[in-house]
């Protein structure tokens, strides 16, 4: 069975920094595109990133609000992705979920972690 | 990126079809034909329900069905139950390998 479990979210002020995790259990991550979608409260889905597979390049891709802010890494030997977050604003509010893509869709997802950037 | 536009909600009874329409681009939905369709319960995550304009993942019902018509797609659910009462996303690749979601719509089950 699929599970990815995120966690690291919480409180923090504005310009503050905060990384998030995304345990994966139950299928080859090592082979996996990994992507982070956010969703602000009583708001919609809005994707932020993603990272290759190491065979496919290893490389990523942000979304415009985030470039250059939020960094996507990955540690295969622990089954872990990581979402660097820097320079955080009060927009980057929102519960961060951590997802598989394929098939330019997102097929498994995680619970969710909620990031709070208040002063 | 503009988000894509979904109506806001829709309702249906017991047994009836609703459709759920996604309006984009052609630099989105019209250009790909890479749709997919999330379906989200209060407080739960996002789950796919079809891919790739009208897929369906295993384990989906086959009472979910997509399509696409130049620049909106839509998700139709026939037969439908309570339990289909939820909100649901329209995403698109973008270009540039990147998505766009849709604005959300809530359906309700009269």
């Amino acid at each position: 069975e699929v599970q990815l479990v995120e966690s690291g979210g919480g409180l923090v002020k504005p310009g503050g920094s905060l990384r998030l995790s995304c345990a994966a259990s139950g299928f080859t991550f090592i082979n996996a595109w990994m992507s982070w979608v956010r969703q602000a409260p009583g708001k919609g889905l809005e994707w932020v990133g993603r990272l290759r597979s190491k065979t496919d390049g290893g490389t990523t891709d942000y979304a415009a609000p985030v470039k250059g802010r939020f960094t996507i890494s990955r540690d295969d030997s622990k089954n872990t992705l990581y979402l660097q977050m820097n320079s955080l604003k009060t927009e980057d509010t929102a519960v961060y979920y951590c997802a598989t893509e394929g098939s330019a869709s997102f097929n498994y997802w995680g619970q969710g972690t909620l990031v709070t950037v208040s002063t | 990126q503009s988000a894509l536009t979904q109506p806001r909600s829709v309702s249906g009874s017991p047994g009836q079809s609703v459709t759920i329409s996604c309006t984009g681009t052609s630099s989105d939905v019209g250009g790909y034909n890479y749709v997919s369709w999330y379906q989200q319960h209060p407080g739960k995550a996002p789950k796919l329900m079809i891919y790739d304009v009208s897929k369906g993942p295993s384990g989906v019902p086959d009472r979910f069905s997509g399509s696409k018509s130049g620049n909106t797609a839509s998700l139709t659910i026939s037969g439908l139950q309570a339990e289909d009462e939820a909100d649901y996303y329209c995403c698109s690749y973008a270009g540039s390998y990147t998505y766009v979601f849709g604005t959300g719509t809530e359906v309700t089950v009269l």
